[in-house]
């Protein structure tokens, strides 16, 4: 079955660059979408069609996506953006969706 | 307001049924798709299946399919995740989401529906 795989964590000081990768076959020909999910909360959806942001995302969320590879960055990182992050995509059928294992990522 | 709200908290017993509901307002429920999403304890998102509620349309995650059943009342707006006997793996937060209108990523999530299987 299709996958995409993750790092476990990403750490970062605040005000740094995090950035978050998430690769899988399909990636060159799908798209990739980020969640954000901070403890005991939904996901939220922060990048969508590899590199755009719904409204009401800060503008330091944004992604890229290029071959095999899709990544979150998020220039500037705050405390407040310590969550979990999830890439999803879809299998190259289009009808069956995958989610990578998760980064925590850690602010401090 | 645009919202997805799931049922309550459930304790079940294995070996019992369940059915959980997510009920769509403030938009035009039959022209979305409905996802699923488990959440084990401590672990990540696992995609389940989604659900046109337009025409029931419907389609499993290999890993999911077989093991329950996504279903959709239109006429209440509401989507519908069932078990016909849970084990105790089942144990694990449940969240259904709306797929966005012209894209594949969910744009909007129920705030999630706890499943406790314990004898």
């Amino acid at each position: 079955s299709y996958e995409l795989t993750q790092p476990p964590s990403v750490s970062v000081s605040p005000g740094q660059t995090a950035r978050i990768t998430c690769s899988g076959d399909a990636l060159p020909k799908k798209y990739a979408y980020w969640y954000q999910q901070k403890s005991g909360q939904a996901p939220v959806l922060v990048i969508y069609e590899d590199s755009k942001r719904p409204s009401g995302i800060p503008e330091r969320f944004s992604g890229s996506s290029s071959g095999t590879m899709a990544t979150l960055t998020i220039s500037g990182a705050q405390v407040e953006d310590e969550a979990d992050y999830y890439c999803c995509s879809t299998d190259s059928s289009g009808n069956h969706w995958v989610f990578g294992g998760g980064t925590k990522l850690t602010v401090l | 307001e645009v919202q997805l709200v799931q049922s309550g908290a459930e304790v079940k017993k294995p070996g019992e049924s369940l059915k959980i509901s997510c009920k769509g307002s403030g938009y035009s429920f039959t022209n979305y798709w409905i996802g699923w999403v488990r959440q084990m304890p401590g672990k990540g998102l696992e995609w389940m299946g989604i659900i046109y509620p337009g025409d029931s349309d419907t389609r499993y995650s290999p890993s999911f399919q077989g093991q329950v059943t996504i279903s959709a009342d239109k006429s209440i707006s509401t989507a519908y995740l069932q078990w016909s006997s849970l084990k105790a793996s089942d144990t694990a937060m449940y969240y259904c989401a709306r797929k966005g209108y012209s894209y594949d990523g969910f744009d909007m999530w129920g705030q999630g529906t706890m499943v406790t299987v314990s004898s």
